[in-house]
């Protein structure tokens, strides 16, 4: 398996831009988590998704961020409008049945 | 709330130096503890899950160890290439959504 993938690695973006980032989790596994990393706060959880459905959204900053999951593939996470204090590494992780975490290889967003 | 405190933030260690990184928590009902290896760049990769105290695991120079407070890391006879973040996460049995909490995590530099 290839493991958690995301994509794009890297976005730079000015203020006000949408920014999408994507993740596609391993196959099979049913739990799917949004994170996302900072020097000052760590690993901050946005948003988890059970069977493609969202559980808890209570970390998702505000109105400005959204997360969907279509279908057991596939997820996005977009910010519309973004800011600059939205720059950080965004992780996406999959599991089975709540188990150990695969972590995908994060997204490195600065938004200028 | 669950609450997960790492100690130290960092350690400097030369090779061969053994030590114990820390991780505390707080949580009601613990359903399992997990450490995570993150090197620069990258996502966190699963090493160790404990599930309750007096539970011990090991992976060549690392054992982890838990206790009804916290677990410890011990790195023995540390190796250049053991030099990243490690990262402590807790899941609570209540609830049921078994969503992890991480700690900031302890960076780990393995001088030659």
């Amino acid at each position: 398996d290839a493991g958690v993938i995301q994509s794009p690695r890297h976005e730079v973006t000015e203020m006000g831009q949408e920014v999408t980032l994507r993740c596609k989790p391993i196959s099979g596994h049913n739990s799917l988590f949004w994170y996302r990393q900072t020097m000052m706060r760590g690993l901050e959880l946005l948003i988890y998704f059970n069977n493609n459905v969202p559980i808890d959204d209570s970390g998702m900053p505000e109105d400005r961020f959204s997360a969907k999951m279509p279908n057991a593939s596939f997820s996005t996470l977009k910010i519309q409008p973004s800011e600059p204090r939205d720059s950080a590494v965004y992780f996406c992780a999959s599991s089975f049945s709540n188990e150990k975490l695969f972590f995908g290889s994060g997204t490195q967003l600065s938004v200028l | 709330e669950d609450q997960v405190t790492q100690s130290p933030e960092a350690l400097r260690l030369q090779e061969g130096e053994s030590s114990s990184l820390n991780c505390s928590y707080t949580v009601s009902g613990l359903r399992g503890l997990f450490w995570y290896r993150q090197d620069p760049g990258k996502g966190p990769e699963f090493l160790f899950t404990l599930y309750s105290a007096g539970e011990e695991k090991e992976k060549e120079r690392l054992k982890a160890t838990l206790t009804k407070k916290e677990s410890f890391l011990h790195i023995t006879a540390p190796k250049p290439e053991d030099s990243a973040t490690y990262l402590c996460a807790v899941q609570a049995a209540s609830g049921g959504s078994y969503i992890p909490t991480f700690g900031r995590g302890t960076s780990l530099i393995v001088h030659p």
